[in-house]
């Protein structure tokens, strides 16, 4: 099982410019999760999805959108990337164990730089 | 509001020392409990959890956390340090499936 992929490693951007962030999960889990990782402020939720065909703003999600476009699949868009959505970003997939917990599994990240 | 504070946003330990790295947690209701642990250019990985079933809680490498619910805190350590043990560990709260709050971060230095 590869886990949690994503792509790309790296990017880029002039301010402006959009892309979309690739995030793909092989453990069948239900719940899709993308993060960014700034600067001693641990980690953020931008938006997350519960089940295929939903999904729900998180803590940070101005100047995003997701998409999940299966089960595997969960995507991020930046529509007019910006200096301040410089930052490295993590998809996570999770399943709830038996014991009733969130377990998250991580992806190897995507640094984004805006110029 | 609940919240997660890793006390020591760098720590430095000579190689052989202990290892203490430091959560405290604010909850109203008892919480689960995980450390990450983030070696450079790579995502998190789960190093060890608290589920309520013991509040001793041994994780991978000899990493182990002890929960204290009279003191809010999930305090990790680990007996002997090793060069290998360099990374960044952030402290979270599970509070719901969208729920998860991190710490932001204790990055560990081993000295030769």
């Amino acid at each position: 099982n590869a886990g949690v992929t994503q792509t790309p490693k790296f990017q880029v951007l002039k301010t402006g410019q959009s892309m979309t962030l690739q995030c793909a999960q092989d453990m069948n889990h239900n719940s899709m999760y993308w993060y960014r990782q700034d600067p001693g402020m641990g980690l953020r939720l931008i938006y997350y999805s519960a089940s295929e065909g939903t999904t729900d703003k998180g803590e940070v999600p101005n100047g995003y959108n997701v998409s999940r476009l299966n089960k595997r699949e969960f995507s991020l868009r930046l529509e007019s990337a910006a200096p301040s959505q410089t930052s490295v970003y993590f998809c996570a997939s999770s399943t709830w164990t038996a014991l009733g917990y969130n377990e998250q599994f991580f992806g190897p990240g995507t640094r984004l730089t805006v110029l | 509001a609940q919240s997660v504070t890793q006390l020591g946003s760098h720590v430095s330990v000579s190689e052989g020392a202990l290892v203490l790295l430091r959560c405290n947690y604010s909850s109203s209701v008892p919480p689960y409990l995980f450390w990450y642990v983030q070696y450079p250019n790579q995502g998190l990985q789960l190093l060890l959890k608290y589920t309520s079933a013991a509040t001793l809680v041994k994780g991978i490498n000899g990493f182990e956390a002890e929960f204290k619910k009279s003191e809010t805190s999930f305090h990790l350590t680990k007996p002997s340090a090793h060069m290998s043990d360099a990374a960044e560990y952030f402290c979270a709260v599970i509070l719901s499936a969208s729920k998860i709050i991190f710490g932001s971060g204790t990055r560990l230095s081993i000295r030769p």
